[in-house]
């Protein structure tokens, strides 16, 4: 399995939390997601990073912001928690060399927001 | 319009059993495909990635097809293991970009009874 670590596994928190999931990977990858998944449902991407200091926004729009100071590193921050925020939350790496690459998955965050 | 359609939506079989699940995309132009298998609480693993040229990978018990042509992917399960309940998720890669643009399908719940 990949080495990559997403923390917490579930998160119960109050509307108008400030809450951080993290994300860490130990495979060196340069390239490093963010997908939103929910029951039933595809897979949306909400922010990726090819780098260091490189962030951008996916395709489903989101609230959220991220950050990529370290390679291994990739925290997810919502600033002010609601309702629809509740989903399932994961983090994916790449080596990003070379066409096809697999995403490294972690095992997600279960976020509820009440 | 970018679509990847699987099906069945849920497949019940008993262990032993073979099965085959269905992936249609409408990806164009088309890069890749993959397979992931995703157990509940869990980040998908990819089973298999097949590239343009290529019609068939197996992974042990997991074999993969492509028609190109069809526009059309199965996965064949072999000897049905409990261990073999999840959801099995197809991703297609566009070539749009060097980087590649991630379609993914809803997934197949696939359930083993002993």
């Amino acid at each position: 399995e990949a080495d990559i670590y997403q923390t917490p596994r579930y998160l119960v928190i109050g509307t108008g939390k400030k809450i951080t999931l993290e994300c860490s990977q130990t495979m060196g990858h340069d390239k490093m997601y963010w997908y939103q998944q929910d029951p039933g449902m595809e897979l949306h991407l909400i922010h990726y990073s090819y780098g260091v200091n490189s962030t951008e926004k996916g395709d489903l729009s989101s609230e959220s912001t991220v950050s990529r100071i370290r390679t291994e590193h990739f925290p997810l921050t919502l600033e002010s928690a609601r309702p629809s925020h509740t989903s399932q939350y994961l983090c994916a790496s790449s080596a990003g060399q070379g066409l096809p690459e697999t995403l490294h998955f972690g095992n997600g965050t279960r976020l509820t927001v009440t | 319009k970018n679509q990847v359609e699987q099906s069945p939506q849920s497949l019940i079989i008993l262990e032993g059993k073979n099965c085959t699940l269905q992936c249609n995309y409408t990806v164009s132009p088309f890069s890749n495909l993959r397979w992931y298998k995703q157990d509940t609480g869990r980040g998908p693993v990819s089973l298999t990635i097949m590239t343009f040229s290529e019609n068939t990978k197996s992974n042990g018990r997991y074999t993969a097809t492509l028609d190109a042509d069809t526009k059309q992917s199965s996965l064949h399960i072999t000897a049905s293991q409990l261990s073999d309940s999840a959801s099995y998720i197809c991703v297609v890669s566009d070539r749009g970009s060097t980087l590649g643009r991630l379609y993914f399908g809803r997934g197949t719940q696939l359930t083993v009874w002993p």
